[in-house]
């Protein structure tokens, strides 16, 4: 059982719909991330929390907005998707963030939310 | 521009002999190389990793090699076993990111 999760598994939305992505840890993790990953791609980061505050954003357009409720929630908002947009979204937690101190950052990924984009 | 590149999408060994999977970078500033093993419909699970001061790591079946010099490293698995059929990504961490590599999807054929 993965202890990260991750709701919903799987979205079907329009290009005018907003809706959210949400994810749950409750390792007492203090970094939490979200990535996007494309069929036969690596997961691509979009961002990463650290502390409940957004400390790295990959260049993501502002249809996606993340939100960091509490150290055990985050949230991904989507507004006026593209069909591109079309791809499995991992949430993740860590430790803390990678670096010599704090060690590797190991991840613990959920499932992933499947969304499609119509 | 990909700083964590698996060139192998796929390999096939035979279940019992050893399976080697290959990554190689270009950030000489990581501090951790990992790797991970997914199924379909899961998300990635760790497996091992290995800080940039050591050259080995061993866990059980899976054994990490890192080269700095050659910024190369591999993951041994030996005896390869039918449910490690997976796909097996290999990741780089520093700077609070951890970046991966395009995946090399292994077969173990009975």
């Amino acid at each position: 059982d993965t202890e990260v999760t991750q709701t919903p598994k799987h979205l079907v939305m329009g290009m005018t719909n907003k809706k959210s992505l949400k994810c749950e840890q409750h390792m007492g993790h203090r970094a939490m991330y979200w990535y996007k990953q494309k069929a036969k791609k690596p997961p691509e980061l979009m961002f990463v929390y650290s502390y409940e505050k957004l400390s790295i954003n990959e260049s993501v357009p502002s249809r996606f907005s993340p939100e960091c409720p509490n150290s055990s929630l985050l949230n991904l908002h989507l507004h006026a998707l593209q069909p591109e947009d079309s791809a499995l979204y991992l949430c993740a937690s860590s430790r803390g963030t990678s670096g010599r101190r704090s060690g590797t950052g190991e991840l613990f990924f959920g499932e992933g939310s499947r969304l499609t984009v119509l | 521009d990909q700083q964590v590149k698996q060139n192998s999408p796929s390999l096939s060994v035979q279940e019992g002999r050893i399976s080697i999977l290959n990554c190689d970078y270009t950030n000489s500033m990581f501090d951790y190389f990992l790797w991970y093993k997914k199924y379909p419909a899961e998300g990635p699970t760790f497996l091992i990793s290995i800080s940039s001061i050591k050259d080995k790591n061993e866990d059980g079946r899976f054994t990490v090699f890192l080269n700095k010099s050659a910024k190369h490293l591999s993951l041994h698995i030996v005896p390869s076993q039918p449910g490690d059929s997976a796909v097996y990504f290999c990741a780089a961490s520093g700077a609070s990111k951890i970046i991966f590599g395009s995946g090399t999807r292994l077969s173990i054929r009975p």
